[in-house]
């Protein structure tokens, strides 16, 4: 089916350090997207988004950088804690009604 | 909590059978989005419903169908059920009728077919 990747399927950190975790996409027409975070046993998260006119949002912690030359996204979390072990999704919009997710990257914190 | 509530939590059945998976949305919201969540699939975006409407199709197989009734509540009907249909269900809410509005997410269905 359709997905956007993923480079990183794992990422381990240490607590206080910043993560990065990158995402490729596929559809340069894309102009919306958006990082989820699910924690075990629940259902995703919405994080923050972007849209395609733009090349970077802040929001608490967070920072998603949107590359659109070479069709890159990445979400950056600033002094990791173990609260955002978790996994991360990027998602792409195809048309209005439509997100397309990436297969997701598991963030582990450990002290 | 998102809001959102999905019932039930666990489901086992067997090949052949149909189920069905009851979802209800933020309390305002009018978009009901249903998701699969599988190990080989990732997520994936089944259907989504807005105020009673279909509004829009994703990669729903012919045996699924949905619907939302008038108080706003979804159910997604599964049925010839097989065991690659064993996932994760979500459903999702919002209370616009596009992507462009923030989907609040329940905590799923887990459904086994055996």
């Amino acid at each position: 089916g359709e997905s956007v990747g993923l480079h990183l399927p794992t990422l381990s950190v240490q607590e206080g350090d910043n993560s990065i975790i990158n995402c490729a996409y596929s559809n340069s027409a894309s102009d919306y997207f958006i990082w989820y975070k699910q924690e075990s046993g629940k259902g995703p998260q919405f994080i923050i988004d972007i849209r395609s006119n733009m090349d970077k949002r802040q929001g608490q912690r967070v920072t998603v950088l949107l590359n659109k030359t070479v069709k890159h996204l990445s979400l950056q979390i600033a002094a990791t804690q173990p609260g955002d072990s978790a996994v991360y999704f990027c998602a792409e919009t195809r048309g209005p009604d439509k997100l397309i997710f990436g297969t997701g990257t598991r963030l582990q914190v450990f002290p | 909590d998102s809001g959102v509530t999905q019932t039930p939590k666990h489901l086992i059945t067997a090949t052949g059978q149909r189920v069905t998976l009851r979802c209800s949305p933020r309390s305002g919201d009018l978009s009901v989005y249903w998701y699969q969540q599988s190990l080989d699939q990732g997520l994936q975006f089944l259907i989504q419903y807005y105020n009673g409407e279909e509004r829009a199709k994703g990669n729903i197989l012919e045996r699924f169908s949905a619907q939302q009734f008038p108080d706003l509540h979804s159910e997604l009907n599964l049925s010839s059920l097989e065991l690659g249909d064993s996932a994760l269900y979500f459903c999702a809410s919002s209370v616009g009728g596009t992507i462009f509005y923030e989907q609040f997410f329940g905590p799923g269905t887990r459904l086994t077919v055996l």
